[in-house]
């Protein structure tokens, strides 16, 4: 099994741009969610899916979209990049989410390295 | 946003001694997780506590929970410079979306040879 596959690895955008950072995992995990990392900042989660069709935003989903149309993929939109979206970014998935609580940790993706001039 | 806390932020120790990390949080939770990341990868699982659990361990990794003081100690035991790595933990909270984690700012261990 591969995991959890994050493409690109590393992205240098300009301001006003956008793009899609890819995931795709292959565990059939019904949750999948995207964190970024900023120095000092630990992971802050910005968008989370429950399964296909369904998604929700998290604690900093502004300038991002996604959806979900299988269970494999997560694409996550960046609309119009701004500096302040350089970071580094990670998808996560999960399964074995029973009466609400997880039962399984997260596998986390190799992360894209964003630079946003 | 509730988030966890890791205490200390940076822990420098030799190869062969324990380290031990903390991390307190805000509100009810359902489980705690914790992570270790190597300098520029992913975060790997470690270790996942319940609520209603106080102690767990997987092999030289013992964690504690504390629910009434909202905190959650991970031990590393005889430790190897092959632990140096940045530690987070990370907690589901109560009444939260499914699966939500909120991740704390993270311990830097350097274990040196």
């Amino acid at each position: 099994n591969a995991g959890v596959t994050q493409t690109p690895k590393f992205q240098v955008l300009k301001t006003g741009q956008s793009m899609t950072l890819q995931c795709a995992q292959d565990m059939n995990h019904e949750y999948m969610s995207w964190y970024r990392q900023d120095p000092g900042m630990g992971l802050r989660l910005i968008h989370y899916s429950v399964g296909a069709g369904i998604t929700d935003q998290g604690e900093v989903p502004n300038g991002y979209n996604v959806s979900r149309s299988t269970t494999e993929d997560f694409p996550l939109r960046l609309l119009s990049a701004a500096p302040s979206q350089t970071s580094v970014y990670f998808c996560a998935s999960s399964t074995s989410i029973l009466e609400g609580q997880l039962t399984r940790g997260y596998t986390f993706g190799s992360g894209t390295r964003l630079t946003v001039v | 946003s509730q988030q966890g806390e890791e205490d200390p932020q940076a822990l420098s120790i030799q190869e062969g001694e324990n380290a031990t990390m903390n991390c307190s949080y805000k509100t009810s939770i359902n489980n705690l997780q914790w992570y270790r990341q190597n300098s520029g990868r992913g975060l790997v699982h470690l270790i996942l506590i319940r609520s209603n659990e106080r102690e767990k361990h997987s092999g030289r990794l013992r964690v504690t929970l504390d629910t009434s003081k909202k905190s959650s100690s991970l031990l590393i035991t005889a430790s190897r410079a092959a632990d140096t790595a940045s530690y987070f933990c990370a907690t589901g909270y109560y009444g939260g979306s499914q699966g939500n984690l909120i991740f704390g700012k993270g311990t830097k261990l350097s274990v040196k040879p």
